[in-house]
């Protein structure tokens, strides 16, 4: 059975710091990476894919990816209030098209 | 980003009636789309995979005679919940992939409600 974990959270941060999400995976063949937020009723919106080792910065956004450790990463910087969702870790399967989530992390960023 | 349109939003039915949702790629031709299913702050769970003039491949415990997938072009899947019950009330989302293959683009989602 091919895994993603997350904590599930919730996690609370005062306006203004950084948000650090974690996740873990299983299936050592995968390759993309991916990170969603997900407002409560709403489709998950895709925030950021990573493929490499290292980091990826877009904006307030930075996904880590470490291989070898099997694990990635969201950092948010002055995180705001209208960050506050469930954020969904993405895994594509090696050798598939399959994409398999973590349960998500709930974020509440405090005015 | 792809754009992918899903109707109805909404969706409230008696149990024994079928239900039919729509996902549309409007601006890309999506030769593969995913039908997820979500349940109450749980993850998304992929129910099945719908290519365009072949079969639907579904996932273990997703009964392809109730939940039937026709993927009839190259832009429109479609999920049918047949005779539904109260326990296929969940949130619906169709996804697609853009042209270059790599990222998934999730539909609004259907909120299904059977009563």
């Amino acid at each position: 059975q091919k895994e993603v974990e997350q904590n599930s959270g919730p996690l609370s941060v005062p306006e203004g710091a950084i948000a650090s999400l974690n996740c873990t995976y299983s299936d050592r063949g995968s390759q993309s990476f991916f990170w969603y937020r997900q407002y409560s009723g709403k489709s998950p919106e895709l925030i950021m894919s990573i493929y490499s080792n290292g980091d990826k910065e877009d904006g307030r956004f930075t996904a880590q990816l470490n291989k070898a450790s099997q694990y990635v990463s969201l950092l948010i910087r002055d995180s705001q209030p209208s960050d506050s969702a469930t954020y969904l870790c993405a895994v594509k399967l090696g050798g598939s098209e399959k994409l398999v989530f973590g349960k998500g992390t709930k974020l509440t960023v405090n005015p | 980003g792809a754009v992918v349109s899903q109707h109805p939003s909404r969706v409230i039915c008696k149990s024994g009636t079928s239900v039919k949702i729509e996902c549309r790629s409007l601006d890309f031709q999506a030769t593969t789309m995913f039908w997820y299913r979500q349940f109450p702050k749980k993850s998304l769970m992929l129910m099945a995979t719908s290519n365009e003039g072949s079969k639907a491949t579904y996932e273990q415990g997703v009964e392809k005679d109730k939940f039937l997938i026709n993927h009839a072009s190259l832009t429109l899947s479609t999920l049918t919940v047949t005779s539904a019950h109260p326990e296929d009330s969940s949130f619906y989302i169709c996804s697609a992939r853009d042209r270059e293959g790599e990222k998934l683009f999730f539909g609004s989602g259907t909120q299904l409600s059977v009563l």
